[in-house]
Parts: structure tokens; sequence; C-alpha cells
């Protein structure tokens, strides 16, 4: 059974300064890999997809990189802002049934 | 851009009430999905649909049904719901794998705004 872990649990940086979010799975065998941002109490934003034929994908200060034989990927945020502040979630989709299955996300505050 | 609209933000229901969540999306998708999301247990599907008048359970079906009698809406039933349903419902779709081109942004999933129930 496909598991998804995020670690650390939650991270605070300065303003300005860049960060990096940790996504691990432990079955290779998936279609992709989606990281969706969600601030309290919303629903969930993708902010970028990767096909597991690809190494890394950009959006704007966003880069999300993706290594599909260790099973992790991460998330790049260049420059941050207070307007980063919200929960990162990874969700990867499995091969042979399309399901997505979540880590339990990474708290991300910037300070000011 | 694709939408996914879940019918409520907030409800508020009593033990043993027959509750029903809506979703409906605008682009044509073939899967639709119902999670929950719980503090410190993350996102769990419930159940999720392939096609009309499809679906597969989650990893927690157990107290909930589905209905999927159109392809752009996916239903959620509480049959009798209980205070530990208590949660973040959240729908999602994506294209599907069978209608697409067959590569991984096929199944690129997108979310509704979500529905806050609360059982009393």
């Amino acid at each position: 059974k496909q598991e998804v872990t995020q670690i650390p649990a939650a991270l605070s940086v300065p303003e300005g300064e860049n960060l990096v979010l940790n996504c691990s799975f432990t079955d290779s065998a998936i279609y992709n890999l989606q990281w969706f941002r969600q601030d309290p109490g919303k629903g969930l934003t993708s902010l970028l997809l990767i096909q597991s034929s690809q190494r890394e994908q950009t959006s704007g200060r966003l880069n999300a990189s993706l290594d599909k034989s260790s099973g992790r990927s991460t998330l790049y945020i260049a420059a941050s802002q207070p307007g980063d502040s919200a929960t990162y979630l990874c969700a990867v989709t499995n091969f042979g049934n399309e399901k997505l299955t979540f880590g339990t996300g990474t708290r991300l505050t910037i300070i000011p | 851009d694709v939408k996914v609209t879940q019918s409520s933000r907030y409800l508020v229901k009593r033990t043993g009430e027959k509750v029903f969540l809506e979703c409906v999306q605008d682009m044509d998708h073939e899967n639709m999905f119902w999670y929950r999301q719980d503090p410190g247990l993350g996102l769990r599907l419930i159940y999720f649909s392939y096609d009309v008048k499809m679906k597969e359970k989650g990893d927690i079906p157990e107290g909930y049904s589905v209905s999927r009698e159109k392809k752009e809406r996916f239903s959620l039933i509480l049959e009798s719901a209980s205070t530990n349903q208590t949660s973040m419902y959240l729908c999602a779709s994506s294209l599907g794998l069978s209608w697409g081109s067959g590569v991984g942004e096929d199944t690129e999933a997108f979310f509704g705004q979500g529905t806050r129930l609360t059982v009393v």
C-alpha cells in the first residue's frame, strides 16, 4: 500500500528566504505527483503536477522535482513571502487505479 | 479553468439525520472522488467513481454511500449521521486515463472548496 510522508510537519522561515519542502513515497509505480496548497478552512489548490516521466516542473517562484526511483519529491519556494503561508500537501496518483494518496502536509509560516 | 463546486461551505446536522453532500464539476471529467480531512489523519479517500453509476470504495467507506447518476455530479450520502462524521469533506475530479491521451497529466486532480460538516 502506498504511503506518503511529508517532513517536517511545520516550518517557519523569515520572509525573503528560499525554502524546500519534502515529500517521500514508498511505491514508485505512479502516474504523477501533485503539490497542493491549502489555506485554513479552504479546499486544495493545485500548484504543480509532475508526470512520472518528468524530473521537474516550474511555475513562477515554485519549482518541484521528482526522483521516482528514490521515491522523493521536493517543492522549492524562492524568495518567500507572507502570502506563501499555508499548508502544502503532496499527493501521488497510483498506477493502475488513478486514486490519489496524500501526505499529511507541511504547515508553512513565513515571518514578516 | 476546471471548476469543482460543492453545494455547501458549512453544514450543521443532527445525529441520525440523512445528509447529502453534493459536488458538481464542469469539465466533463470521468473520475470523481470524495475525501474527508481530519487533523493528524490527513486526507482519506471515502469513495471514488470512474464513470456514471460506477463506484469503488476507498479506505473509509463505512457509514457512507455515493450516487453518480450524471457525469458532472457526485453525491456523498451519510445514511445516519454520527458525531464521528464531523469533518471537512472535499470533492475532486480528474479527466481519467481512459478518455485522455494516456499520460500522467490526465490524472491531475482538481478540488472543490470543501464542506465543513458538524454533526451534533
